[in-house]
């Protein structure tokens, strides 16, 4: 099974708004909502910062958000700031009843 | 809150086995499904398999099927995974994580353990 898609590396000034697609088949992203995204920061273990397709844990700040066209997931980030520099992982649930994670984008702050 | 504790780091020779521990503290997860998940040095996270909490089923991803087995001990907490077959590609940081079930997403994620395979 062919991991997702994600752009390997996103970047964005202080302040900004970025948006990480993930590209996927209608057997995962385009079959279901249960599309999550985590953050990682270097020697960390990941974290979930959307659940759902959109949804946000507790704790999670507002900046991030998520949605859903098709096959294809999104993360958008408003207002960048330097700790969310990271890299960034969407995984999606796939009718199989297994898990299919994307390569990860490395989000860069400038 | 659930907090996993792993098992300390591994080296192994390529075609011996390894198995790794994740026990709960904080919290029992005897309700939670347990996923593991491994991250090569330098690349993206991969999924190996999960054990449900219902029934301690399990599911493989199709690339470690017959090679990845993974049980739960509910008397003690603790939660193995374990992978024949070694190869030097197995190299990665292993990490146990904790579902509630049916909220499809990786709730907790234990620290990781670091399965170093070489000859």
């Amino acid at each position: 099974q062919s991991a997702l898609t994600q752009p390997a590396s996103v970047s964005g000034s202080p302040g900004q708004s970025i948006t990480i697609s993930c590209a996927g088949t209608r057997y995962d992203i385009g079959g279901h909502q249960h599309v999550s995204w985590y953050q990682q920061h270097p020697g960390k273990a990941p974290k979930v910062i959307i659940f759902d397709v959109s949804n946000r844990p507790s704790g999670v700040s507002n900046r991030f958000s998520g949605s859903k066209s098709g096959n294809t997931a999104s993360l958008t980030i408003s207002g960048l700031q330097p700790e969310d520099e990271a890299d960034y992982y969407c995984c999606s649930y796939r009718t199989s009843g297994a898990y299919l994670f994307a390569s990860g984008t490395r989000v860069t702050v400038l | 809150q659930v907090q996993l504790v792993q098992s300390g780091a591994e080296v192994r020779k390529p075609g011996a086995s390894v198995k790794v521990s994740c026990k709960a503290s904080g919290d029992t997860f005897t309700n939670k499904h347990i996923h593991w998940v491994r991250q090569a040095p330098g690349q993206g996270l991969e999924w190996l398999g999960i054990i449900r909490a219902s029934d301690s089923s399990t599911l493989y991803a199709q690339n470690f099927q017959g090679r990845v087995t993974v049980t739960r001990d509910a008397s003690t907490n603790t939660a193995y995974m374990e992978l024949t077959s070694l190869r030097s590609d197995d190299t990665a940081a292993y990490y146990c994580v904790t579902e509630v079930p049916d909220t499809y997403y990786f709730e907790y994620w234990g620290l990781g353990t670091l399965v170093t395979v070489s000859s």
